[in-house]
């Protein structure tokens, strides 16, 4: 059974670094056809795509967030993981870890809970 | 970016009420299309992808069907547990992946 789990703060201050791990339990994180992704909501908001990273590394980020994210992948503890830099309280929302399937096309089969991070001093 | 618009974005309908949301693509994405619920507290669930397969596990009263730029999503008899928020997402531009607004779904 693929589960996945986010970790990190909960509380980041403006300007700093927001830092978030996913952990994959049921499976291997550098098998598969899979995109292992980011994705965030603001509270009462839609679904934002923040980027992804394929097994080999190679990574994609939404254009507008690209300058402040990077996402890197810890084969060896079956984790990966998001860093948002120069934060705003713009960037306070829930933050979901989730496989992307691109065997057949694209499709977000597997999603963590979900974690809160609030930006504030 | 491709723009996805829904609608409407939110109704309210009775228990075993037909239910239909559409969603438009600024442009041409084939049937790159995937159709999540969220429920309150909870994660996005896949539904429905390739515009209109239906995800293993998920029951037959979701259906999903449309191609180009029009996309629709049907409930085929709503029951007191479908109260979520619907989303469409387009993959056609798989190097920025975009969800519509959402449709919040009611019972009447």
């Amino acid at each position: 059974q693929v589960q996945l789990q986010e970790s990190g703060p909960g509380l980041v201050k403006p300007s700093q670094t927001l830092s978030l791990t996913c952990t994959l339990s049921g499976g291997s994180i550098s098998s598969g056809s899979y995109y292992w992704t980011w994705i965030r909501q603001p509270a009462g908001k839609g679904l934002e795509w923040i980027g992804r990273i394929y097994t080999s590394g190679s990574t994609d980020y939404n254009p507008s967030l690209k300058s402040r994210v990077t996402i890197s992948l810890d084969t060896s503890n079956n984790q990966f993981s998001l860093k948002l830099s120069s934060v705003t309280a713009a960037d306070t929302a829930i933050y979901y870890c989730a496989r992307d399937y691109y065997g057949s096309g694209s499709k977000f089969d597997y999603w963590g809970q979900g974690t809160l991070v609030t930006v504030s001093s | 970016d491709i723009q996805m618009t829904q609608s409407p974005s939110s109704l309210s309908a009775s228990v075993g009420d037909r239910v239909t949301i559409t969603c438009q693509a600024s442009q041409d994405i084939r049937n790159y299309l995937n159709w999540y619920q969220q429920k309150p507290g909870k994660a996005p669930k896949l539904l429905i992808y390739d515009a209109s397969n239906l995800e293993t596990g998920v029951p037959s009263r979701f259906s999903g069907s449309g191609s180009g730029t029009d996309f629709t999503f049907t409930i085929s008899s709503l029951q007191p547990e479908d109260i979520a928020i619907y989303y469409c997402q387009q993959y056609d531009n798989l190097l920025f992946l975009t969800f519509g607004g959402g449709t919040k779904v009611e019972i009447k």
